[in-house]
């Protein structure tokens, strides 16, 4: 299956500043990456479907201005939490959907970005 | 995607088959049954999927009922490294995944 990259794993910042966190695909030309959050406790919610080229698409609830999402190319898809605030802080997963056409194929995930704001 | 339901933990002894059941009973034509797991503060793992006919991979084994109602993912010789939240999603093609709460799988010595 696909490997699939985060970057960072963690980070701490003060509230009000901009946090950008990577998803590359080693290994497999992804047209589509999805990200998720997810808090203590509870399962992961997904937040928005990046496709590469063209605009993500958000989930009910999400903030497009805040969560800024990048696919600019097949292997990397950044996402930026803007002016993050406390509520914010959560644990940040992207995945790569090796699924094409109508083939049904898993997702594979990154091993997560726990970001925490100050 | 389908709703599936899951008991919410069990645990089971070191080197003991881990059998961990989900009901997925309104599952359409369609949609695969993927189990996927988390182990603690890292990304998901895929484990294995199918549509209705047993599968087995080096990981686990999946057995579907004939009319695709449950499923149970088993663990031939579970180890303490498969303590984790086990995932059971059914999804169609190109479908978003649904995340619920899982099954928290406690293997003890």
């Amino acid at each position: 299956g696909a490997v699939v990259s985060q970057h960072p794993s963690w980070v701490i910042c003060k509230s009000g500043t901009s946090v950008k966190i990577e998803c590359r695909s080693l290994d497999f030309q992804a047209t589509t990456m999805f990200w998720y959050r997810q808090f203590p406790k509870q399962s992961l919610m997904l937040m928005a479907t990046s496709n590469e080229g063209s605009k993500a698409t958000y989930e009910q609830g999400v903030e497009k201005d805040k969560f800024l999402i990048n696919h600019a190319s097949l292997t990397l898809s950044t996402l930026t939490v803007t002016s993050a605030h406390p509520e914010d802080s959560s644990f940040y997963i992207c995945s790569v959907s090796g699924s094409t056409g109508n083939s049904n194929q898993p997702q594979h995930f990154g091993d997560g970005t726990r970001l925490s704001i100050l | 995607d389908a709703k599936t339901t899951q008991p919410p933990s069990m645990d089971c002894a070191e080197g003991r088959a881990a059998n961990l059941p989900c009901n997925h009973s309104t599952i359409s034509g369609n949609e695969y049954v993927y189990w996927y797991r988390q182990i603690h503060s890292q990304g998901p793992q895929y484990i294995i999927h199918g549509l209705k006919n047993n599968e087995t991979n080096e990981m686990a084994s999946l057995i579907i009922t004939e009319d695709r109602k449950s499923s149970t993912l088993i663990l031939p010789h579970a180890t303490l490294r498969d303590t984790a939240v086990y995932y059971c999603i059914a999804h169609g093609a190109n479908s978003k995944l649904t995340f619920g709460k899982g099954i928290t799988l406690s293997v003890r010595p």
